[in-house]
């Protein structure tokens, strides 16, 4: 069984640019959540996809973005970088609403 | 008031201790309760569900008291291998999470 699989591992951006993040959730889950945890704090949950559509919002701006694939695979999107952007980000997926979340490595972004 | 609160820590303890991380949380409604461990730069893992009833998984002991909103879990015989951050997590609708901000564990020998 695959687990939760990140990529890239670690980026670097300048501020104002634009930001992809992927995701591949654990095989047979079809639900996928975004949290950013910035240094020293717990995971914030961004968004949340089940079947591709959007299911729930954490407190973040319009400029964060996702996707949800027929596959459930996943994209997170940043635009208009800011240096508070800079952060650990961490895809999760469930099998269902009621199961427990399985976390990626996380993609570590800097924004200078 | 923070919707997840946990002590700040760091704890220091030698092995062999005891320890008992706190956790409070603001919403009633809140339907299901965690603690995930974080290890230095890793993503955080499901350490133990935690129930009304209590529940132990070897060393680790959780509880939950819903009419107080109080989250606890105990460490005993505490091992080098159990340096970690300690996140404690409530789930409402939808199965998204709430994190605390942590408390970190530093086992010492």
């Amino acid at each position: 069984e695959t687990g939760v699989t990140q990529s890239p591992t670690h980026l670097i951006k300048t501020r104002g640019q634009q930001v992809t993040l992927r995701c591949s959730s654990q095989s047979g889950h079809n639900t996928v959540s975004w949290y950013q945890q910035a240094l020293g704090q717990g995971p914030q949950f961004i968004f949340q996809y089940y079947r591709e559509e959007e299911n729930g919002r954490g407190n973040f701006p319009p400029r964060f973005s996702g996707l949800q694939f027929p596959n459930y695979s996943s994209e997170l999107n940043v635009n208009a970088l800011e240096l508070d952007d800079s952060a650990l980000y961490l895809c999760a997926s469930s099998l269902d609403n009621d199961s427990p979340l399985h976390f990626g490595n996380g993609t570590r972004l800097t924004v200078t | 008031r923070k919707e997840v609160e946990q002590d700040p820590g760091p704890f220091n303890v030698p092995e062999g201790a005891t320890v008992a991380f706190n956790c409070t949380y603001s919403n009633s409604a809140s339907q299901s309760f965690f603690w995930y461990r974080q290890d230095c730069r890793k993503e955080p893992k499901l350490l133990m569900s935690v129930y009304s009833s209590g529940n132990e998984d070897g060393r680790f002991t959780a509880q939950l008291n819903r009419a107080s909103q109080y989250i606890s879990l105990l460490i005993r015989d505490s091992k080098l291998s159990d340096s970690a951050t300690y996140l404690c997590v409530v789930q409402g609708g939808y199965s998204t999470l709430t994190f605390g901000k942590g408390t970190m564990l530093l086992v010492s020998p």
